[in-house]
């Protein structure tokens, strides 16, 4: 059964601070990686998509990183600012399904206190 | 372009009761999707459509329906309204060849009591 399992489940850091939120898949075959951004009240935002041969991917202050042999991916955040409060959804992609093939995970809750 | 847009932003219905949830995409999508979010768990996929006349179900159909008459509109029909349907749904969109681009709207809460 295609899975992505996020972790930490919650996290709260101080703004200024670095955090790294983790995420790892069993969905097969592969196509493609998303981290979302979701705002509460708000729909998902995407913010960055890793291909199979992608190893890191920047958007400004988040960087994704993508490991396909171990099928792990991290989001990277950067001198976290009070507008990254969020949820951070991992999103993994199969091949060859007529719905795009999306299998989402429940996502990491971050919490930036000033 | 106002994007994706869904009405109403919140509902509450009685058991047994039946409505509409409003989606409407202005970027000439032919993709369309419907996902319900439940607290604490990720999205989960209702119907989606290829284009106007085409749906399909996805991993939760069951007490929805959904039809796509044209290619700016994809509404979701809840009908006899149960408890296990109060969620937020999320309408999506996006264009035919970049499949990894999908556009979210701001969800629609709906209450069943």
């Amino acid at each position: 059964k295609n899975q992505v399992e996020q972790s930490p489940q919650s996290l709260i850091i101080l703004e200024g601070k670095n955090c790294t939120l983790q995420c790892n898949y069993t969905v097969s075959p592969f196509s493609n990686l998303r981290w979302y951004k979701q705002d509460t009240g708000r729909g998902p935002v995407s913010l960055t998509i890793m291909t199979f041969s992608e190893n890191t991917k920047s958007n400004g202050r988040y960087t994704a990183t993508l490991d396909a042999d171990t099928k792990q991916s991290s989001l990277h955040i950067t001198a976290s600012q009070l507008s990254d409060s969020a949820s951070y959804i991992c999103v993994v992609a199969y091949s060859g399904g007529g719905a795009d093939g999306l299998t989402f995970g429940k996502g990491t809750h971050l919490i930036i206190q000033p | 372009n106002a994007g994706v847009t869904q009405t109403p932003k919140f509902r509450i219905l009685k058991i047994g009761q039946s409505m509409t949830l409003q989606c409407a995409q202005d970027m000439n999508h032919n993709y369309m999707y419907w996902y319900r979010q439940d607290p604490g768990m990720g999205l989960k996929l209702i119907y989606y459509s290829v284009g106007a006349g085409i749906t399909d179900k996805g991993e939760v159909p069951n007490g929805y329906n959904v039809s796509r008459s044209t290619t700016e509109y994809f509404p979701l029909r809840l009908e006899l309204a149960a408890p296990s349907q109060t969620s937020v749904y999320f309408c999506a969109s996006r264009e035919a060849f970049r499949q990894e681009t999908q556009y979210f709207g701001p969800g629609t809460r709906l209450l069943v009591l």
